[in-house]
Formats: C-alpha cells, sequence, structure tokens
C-alpha cells in the first residue's frame, strides 16, 4: 500500500473522549492527508499537511486538529468525539503528479 | 458541497460489455483523477488527466475531459468480475493543494 500505515484498523469509543488516529509513511512525501467517508457523501477532506508543522484546513475541520512533527507521521485528533464523527477515517499522500495513494482506513465508531 | 458528481450512482453490467461513469464538477481544475475502491479498502488511483488533455488510455481504461462543459468520463471496456467496485473521480484546485472527490459509482459486472 505505498508505504504508508494507519494505526488503529478500528476504534470504538465513547462520546465526549479523546481519539487520535495515526498515519505514517515511508515515502518522504511532502503532502499527507485526512479523509472521512460517509455514505453518500463520497470522501471529504478534513485537514492536510504540506510540511512539517505545516497544516491546513480541509472541507469539514471542525471538531478535528491535526499535527505533523516530523515527515513521516501525520497525526489526527478528535479532541471531544461525537457521534456525528463515526465514520471511515482516511490518511494519503501524494506524490509528485499528485496522485494520491491510500492508507486502509480506520473505522471509528463513536458511541 | 461535493466538487464531483458521478453519474449514475450504480451501474449493473454483464462481464464483456463496457462500462461508463461520467464526472460534472463545477470549478476549475488542475487535473482530474480517477479512482477505484474495492469494499472495505483503500482507493487506488487509476488514471490522471490534466486539463489541457481531452482523452487518455490505461490499458482497458479509457478517460475523456471536456473542460467547456466541467465533465470528465470513465470507459471500462470489455468489463470483468473483477472490475466489480465503487469508482470517483476527484478534481485537483488550481491551487494545486486540494483534491475534492465526488460521491462515486458503484458498478458491479456480473459473471
Amino acid at each position: 500500500d505505498a508505504g504508508i500505515t494507519q494505526s488503529p484498523r478500528h476504534k470504538v469509543t465513547e462520546t465526549g473522549t479523546p481519539v487520535t488516529l495515526r498515519c505514517h509513511q515511508t515515502e518522504n512525501h511532502r503532502y499527507m492527508y485526512w479523509y472521512r467517508q460517509d455514505p453518500g457523501h463520497g470522501l471529504r477532506l478534513i485537514h492536510y499537511s504540506y510540511g512539517v508543522k505545516d497544516t491546513d484546513k480541509g472541507e469539514v475541520s471542525d471538531g478535528y486538529s491535526v499535527s505533523r512533527s516530523k515527515t513521516e507521521d501525520f497525526l489526527l485528533t478528535l479532541e471531544s468525539a461525537t457521534s456525528s464523527q463515526t465514520s471511515v477515517y482516511f490518511c494519503a499522500i501524494s506524490d509528485r503528479e499528485r496522485k494520491l495513494f491510500f492508507g486502509s482506513g480506520t473505522q471509528l465508531s463513536v458511541l | 458541497s461535493q466538487q464531483g458528481e458521478e453519474d449514475p450512482q450504480a451501474l449493473s453490467i454483464q462481464e464483456g460489455e463496457n462500462a461508463t461513469m461520467n464526472c460534472s464538477y463545477k470549478t476549475s481544475i488542475n487535473n482530474l483523477q480517477w479512482y477505484r475502491q474495492n469494499s472495505g479498502r483503500g482507493l487506488v488511483h487509476l488514471i490522471l488527466i490534466r486539463s489541457n488533455e481531452r482523452e487518455k488510455h490505461s490499458g482497458r481504461l479509457r478517460v475523456t475531459l471536456d473542460t467547456s462543459k466541467k465533465s470528465s468520463s470513465l470507459l471500462i471496456t470489455a468489463s470483468r468480475a473483477a472490475d466489480t467496485a465503487s469508482y470517483f473521480c476527484a478534481t485537483e484546485n488550481n491551487a494545486g493543494n486540494m483534491l475534492t472527490f465526488g460521491g462515486g459509482t458503484r458498478l458491479m459486472v456480473k459473471p
């Protein structure tokens, strides 16, 4: 999977708890992305990063924060999880041609 | 709101037939890409067409782009049961920092 791994693969949590999802790449690509996928909405961009400590908001960033302290790691944090954040989360990296390579996804359930 | 909208939402064909999926978008783009997603997996890049290109081929895939109509089509020729998947178009904005996905077309190829 193009040297990109996500952890955990599955997570069940309760409303109001903090959750952190991790994305790790071995490709040394500059751009990294977090998307969420929900039925009827396709993939929606949450946040992206264009370098260490350089991040920006995507389409649905409310309730999420990100951090990138190293080129290879991009963390997505839900400070206080809500049921509306139940989703499948995908991390992606892009190469120089702007093609995206995706991780296998994290299924998050907020009860 | 989604930049890209695929049509149809679902398509069912027999093995050996051709499958055509369409994508429409709203704003000007750098490039348009098509991705495939098998159930429970991450998306896989299929083909990228730049805004100054009109047609591109890759194996059994043919993509067209009409920037005047803000639309693209993906043709899969001689379909196989293994082509059963969801197909997404994605458009890159002019700034080159964001890829926005449509809702996808679910293709089923019956053996």
